[in-house]
């Protein structure tokens, strides 16, 4: 089976700070994800890549970056948290040319 | 601008009976996925329609799909407790960046006894 972890199930963080969530897969996929899911908001695409240094905005980039230096690793950063980021996010990870069907356990980020 | 609406949001339902939820989308596409979500966790994938007129089903779930009338239709059999999660439809935006889903707002299921 697929295997998607992030590095961390919950998160506090202080507005202003830099944060890092991290992502692993094992299934060597191309395509990786990030999203966010808020109530009454559903899941929405933050960022995704399709290979290792190339990433795509999704449809909230703003006020979060990405690195993607290894195939099996993709970073979401947070360069200065803000209380409206408060949120779970969830990775995920597909093979090219297949929607993503993999997620990660997520993490709830509070910032204060 | 690919939209994906489900209804209802919110679903009450008793023990033994039986509910559809939809799932409509705006523009063309030809991939449907269902998930559930238990209460702080992840997504579990739960079906894949692949084509107009396609039917799963797995236990007393069973999900079609009409890519005519951009809709798929997620059945419930005589609901049992453990039903209870949110489902959430996703539809692949057709000729978009690869992998894009596009997702629902999700329907909340409650079964009581």
């Amino acid at each position: 089976d697929v295997k998607v972890t992030q590095s961390s199930r919950y998160l506090v963080k202080r507005t202003g700070e830099k944060v890092f969530l991290e992502c692993v897969q094992d299934m060597d996929h191309e395509n990786m994800f990030w999203y966010r899911q808020d109530p009454g908001l559903g899941l929405r695409l933050i960022y995704f890549s399709y290979d290792v240094k190339m990433k795509e905005k999704g449809d909230i980039p703003e006020g979060y970056s990405v690195s993607r230096e290894k195939k099996e690793r993709f970073s979401l950063i947070l360069e200065s948290a803000s209380t409206n980021q408060t949120s779970m996010y969830l990775c995920a990870s597909s093979f090219r040319d297949r929607a993503t069907n993999n997620f990660g356990p997520g993490t709830r980020l509070t910032v204060t | 601008e690919l939209k994906v609406e489900q209804n209802p949001l919110f679903l009450s339902m008793q023990e033994g009976k039986n509910y559809t939820i939809y799932c409509n989308y705006s523009t063309t596409s030809d991939r449907l996925y269902w998930y559930r979500q238990d209460p702080g966790k992840s997504l579990e994938s739960l079906f894949v329609l692949l084509s107009n007129g396609a039917v799963k089903q797995e236990g007393r779930l069973m999900a079609s799909l009409d890519t005519k009338a951009r809709l798929s239709t997620l059945h419930i059999t005589a609901a049992v407790h453990d039903l209870s999660a949110t489902y959430f439809c996703a539809v692949v935006l057709y000729g978009g960046s690869q992998g894009n889903l596009i997702f629902g707002k999700g329907t909340k299921l409650s079964v009581k006894p």
